[in-house]
């Protein structure tokens, strides 16, 4: 499979602080990076769609002003997690793909824990 | 809308034993993709299999099996003399070309394989 790194693996801050979390898709160069969320014992969250060159595409209920998504390139997306409080504790995921009919790889994920 | 239903929510065996793990899907779409991933206590999801509709075709990759049924709407996937290794969670996911466009997880199984 595709290789997609994230970094930091894992991170832990203060609460009020920003966290940027980044995306990369070494293998090719991903039309679309997707965002997910996951928390304890449970599934996936897509939090965000994001193309290269245009605005990320939000889920219902994700605030897109504390989740700053930059799709600055076919091979890096970033979110920043800004102000984050304790309930921002989270896995983080991303994940990359060519176009719909190819497979979606995702990173190793970032583990990130708000103080 | 489409569907992953995942019913079996953990699952333990012991070593060597066959597991198969369910995936029901649904969708009105006739052009989808079904994929599983695992995803190991590190926390990567790490593709396993990529299937399309017009596909129904078993596959074999070692220990790997994977059943896909269009009349019974099912993919699911089967592992051979299981490994401690083995020990995850594996997600089934769908996407169809044509809806959202968008990666839909089922809610996991969780496989602890003991010695």
């Amino acid at each position: 499979g595709a290789v997609v790194s994230q970094h930091p693996s894992w991170v832990i801050c203060k609460s009020g602080t920003s966290v940027k979390i980044e995306c990369r898709s070494l293998d090719f160069q991903a039309t679309t990076m997707f965002w997910y969320r996951q928390f304890p014992k449970q599934s996936l969250m897509l939090m965000a769609t994001s193309n290269e060159g245009s605005k990320a595409t939000y889920e219902q209920g994700v605030e897109k002003d504390k989740f700053l998504i930059n799709h600055a390139s076919l091979t890096l997306s970033t979110l920043t997690v800004t102000s984050a409080h304790p309930e921002d504790s989270s896995f983080y995921i991303c994940s990359v793909r060519r176009g719909v009919r190819d497979t979606q790889y995702f990173g190793p994920g970032t583990r990130l824990t708000v103080l | 809308a489409q569907k992953v239903t995942q019913a079996q929510t953990e699952i333990s065996v012991v070593e060597k034993e066959d597991v198969t793990l369910d995936c029901v899907y649904e969708t009105r779409d006739t052009t989808y993709y079904l994929f599983w991933y695992k995803q190991p206590p590190s926390g990567e999801l790490v593709f396993l299999i990529r299937r399309n509709s017009f596909d129904e075709q078993n596959e074999i990759s070692g220990r790997y099996s994977w059943n896909f049924q269009k009349s019974t709407s099912s993919f699911n996937f089967t592992i051979t003399a299981s490994q401690v290794v083995d020990s995850a969670v594996y997600f089934c996911a769908l996407i169809t070309q044509g809806g959202s466009e968008k990666l839909v997880f089922g809610k996991g199984t969780k496989l602890t394989v003991n010695p």
